[in-house]
Parts: C-alpha cells; sequence; structure tokens
C-alpha cells in the first residue's frame, strides 16, 4: 500500500481559510469512513485534531473541519477524497498536517503530509 | 488525564538492536490497543504496528515483520516496541500512540528519537 496522497504545501494569508485534501482508493482506505487528521508542529508529536471524517475532539478549534467527497473510477474501484479546512487562520496553524485512514487491510495508512505556510 | 511517557534517546551500531518503552496513564490500559509510529528525519510518518493491551495481540507491518516485537506489561501499563537488525534507515523518532483499529491515534508519547550510528 502506498501513502495516501496530500498535496506537499499549502499555503494561505491570516485570516484566510485553506483546504487540503488527502485521497486513496477504495483498496486503499476501505470506504473513507474512518479518517483522522493530525496536526505536527516541529519537534513535537502529532496531535488528533479531526477523526471519523468530521469530528472534533474536546479541544479542538471549531476552525477545523473534516469532510470527504467520493468518485467511482470504476465499476469495482472507487476514489475517496478526505478534506480538512482551516477557516480564519492564524499563525499558530502553521505546522505539518497528515491524514490517515483504516483500511480494508485492518492497518491504518498516513498521508505522505502537507506542510501548511501562515502568510 | 491520560498519558503516555516513552523512555529517552538512543545511538546503536549497525546491527544491534533498541528496545522502547511507553509508559501509561489516566485510562484502562488493558483496553486499548498500542501502535509504535516512526518518523525519519524530514519525513512522514509511518505506521510499524499494533499490540493489544488485552491479549498481546499483534499486527505488523509487513517491510519490518521478522525485526519488530511488540510487548505489554499489564502490571505497570506499560507498551514496549523492540526492534532488531537495526540498519542506518531505522534513524528516526519513534512514538507509541493510543489506537485500536477504526479508533483515531487519540493520545501520542513525546516521542524518542533513535539514531542508527557507526
Amino acid at each position: 500500500q502506498s501513502a495516501l496522497t496530500q498535496p506537499a504545501s499549502v499555503s494561505g494569508s491570516l485570516g484566510q481559510s485553506i483546504t487540503i485534501s488527502c485521497t486513496g482508493t477504495s483498496s486503499d482506505a476501505d470506504g473513507y469512513y474512518y479518517v483522522s487528521w493530525y496536526q505536527q508542529h516541529p519537534g513535537k508529536a502529532p496531535k488528533l485534531i479531526i477523526y471519523d471524517v468530521s469530528n472534533r475532539p474536546s479541544g479542538v478549534s471549531s476552525r477545523f473541519s473534516g469532510s470527504k467527497s467520493v468518485n467511482t473510477a470504476s465499476l469495482t474501484e472507487s476514489v475517496n477524497t478526505a478534506s480538512l479546512t482551516i477557516t480564519g487562520l492564524q499563525a499558530e496553524d502553521e505546522a505539518n498536517y497528515y491524514c490517515s485512514s483504516y483500511t480494508s487491510n485492518t492497518t491504518p495508512l498516513f498521508g505522505a503530509g502537507t506542510k501548511l505556510t501562515v502568510l | 488525564q491520560i498519558q503516555l511517557v516513552q523512555s529517552g534517546a538512543d545511538v546503536k551500531k549497525p546491527g544491534a538492536s533498541v528496545k522502547v518503552s511507553c509508559k501509561t496513564s489516566g485510562y484502562s490500559f488493558s483496553s486499548h490497543g498500542i501502535s509504535w509510529v516512526r518518523q525519519a528525519p524530514g519525513q512522514g510518518l509511518e505506521w510499524m504496528g499494533w499490540i493489544s493491551a488485552y491479549n498481546g495481540n499483534t499486527n505488523y507491518a509487513q517491510n519490518l515483520r521478522g525485526r519488530l516485537t511488540m510487548t505489554t506489561d499489564t502490571s505497570t501499563n506499560t507498551a514496549y516496541m523492540e526492534l532488531r537488525s537495526l540498519i542506518f534507515d531505522d534513524t528516526a523518532v519513534y512514538y507509541c500512540a493510543r489506537w485500536s483499529h477504526v479508533d483515531p491515534f487519540d493520545y501520542w508519547g513525546q516521542g524518542t528519537l533513535v539514531t542508527v550510528s557507526s
């Protein structure tokens, strides 16, 4: 299994909104029902910010939200895209963001990560 | 509060083994599994494997099978990860995280830097 596909980098200005995508096929991420997102600042451990596609753990800002969409690529495979949206960008949002999904192999798979730069 | 506290940084020679501990507190240890995730310098997150703290069942990433062993000690609520026959590419920060299949990685240890150097 390869990593889930994320853009290498995104950027946005203070106060603006950005969206980070996370794409996988149905063979990588069965149903994409269990997608989670993690924020990692340099030298720190990852922090859970979204789970089960769109749920926020207690204490995580409502500026973070998640969603997903499904596109049928063929009769036997679909392409799933999960998205993380951050509204009202703040300086402290500058970090690396990783998506993860539970796969049909009963193992988790991570995206390659996206570096968010706040301008 | 839930905490996962890992052992300190380590330096090993190629071919050696390393064992990292992850002491948990603040929750029922046996009710959740522990996964180990590593991150090479400047790279992304790589899932290494999982162990059930309930019955010791394990599932290792295919590329690490044969070199990796995960164990738990329910008397001290501690999980362990041992990686053998180290190579330079095993240099990474190793994290433990609470995880059980469809659940997210909701709590993480602080990370342990393992450096493989001759």
